[in-house]
């Protein structure tokens, strides 16, 4: 099985602009989630997404949106970038509520 | 209080030794546990996975889960420098509906 991908790896934007993340989750995932990881912070919770709708959310600004598709894809999009949101952005899927997460490597976004 | 804690490290052990990397969590409806490795610069690769009281071996690896104590451990028997890594620890907590990480633990396994 293919694992978990995600587009692209790396992303330079600057600040104000908005920009979009793509995942698509391990064949047969239906549960997808996204984190924040950053040096100072960790691995933070954004949302997880269950056959297209949103079924959490963690404490991150409404500038941070994501949607998933009937093919089980996710996007996650960020709105007017800021310095801080330069983070590591983990796209995660799993087969089940009981099972563990399999990350993708990453989207390394940069904020200038 | 944060709800899953892992001591930051380093955890510093000999080629060979058996690292022991803990963790505590907050939620007491928490059922399922999981234990990550994380190189520097790669995603958490998932190791081990516990949901019942007791212990579970695979391998190298052995994960301990005390849920009146709320506790969670994972030990590295004949620990190798490859192991050298970031584990993370995450609980998944039924109320909140998520999967909720620890800030992970550094080990640093020197020949």
């Amino acid at each position: 099985k293919a694992g978990v991908t995600q587009t692209p790896r790396y992303l330079i934007k600057t600040r104000g602009q908005q920009v979009t993340l793509s995942c698509s989750p391990i064949s047969g995932h239906r549960s997808v989630s996204w984190y924040q990881q950053t040096p100072g912070q960790g691995l933070q919770f954004l949302f997880e997404y269950f056959s297209e709708t949103q079924r959490n959310k963690g404490n991150f600004p409404g500038r941070f949106s994501g949607r998933q598709f009937s093919n089980s894809r996710s996007e996650m999009n960020v709105s007017t970038l800021e310095l801080g949101d330069s983070a590591l952005y983990l796209c995660a899927s799993r087969e089940g509520d009981n099972y563990g997460y399999t990350f993708g490597s990453g989207t390394r976004l940069t904020v200038v | 209080q944060k709800e899953v804690e892992q001591n930051s490290g380093p955890l510093s052990v000999p080629e060979g030794a058996i690292a022991s990397l803990n963790c505590t969590y907050s939620d007491r409806g928490s059922q399922s546990f999981f234990w990550y490795r994380q190189y520097s610069g790669k995603s958490p690769e998932l190791i081990m996975s516990i949901y019942s009281n007791g212990d579970k071996e695979d391998g190298r690896f052995t994960a301990q889960l005390n849920k009146a104590s709320q506790y969670v451990s994972l030990l590295i028997r004949d620990s190798q420098p490859s192991d050298s890594a970031t584990y993370l620890c995450a609980a998944f907590s039924g109320g909140y509906n998520k999967l909720i990480f620890g800030a992970g633990t550094r080990l640093a396994v020197h020949p």
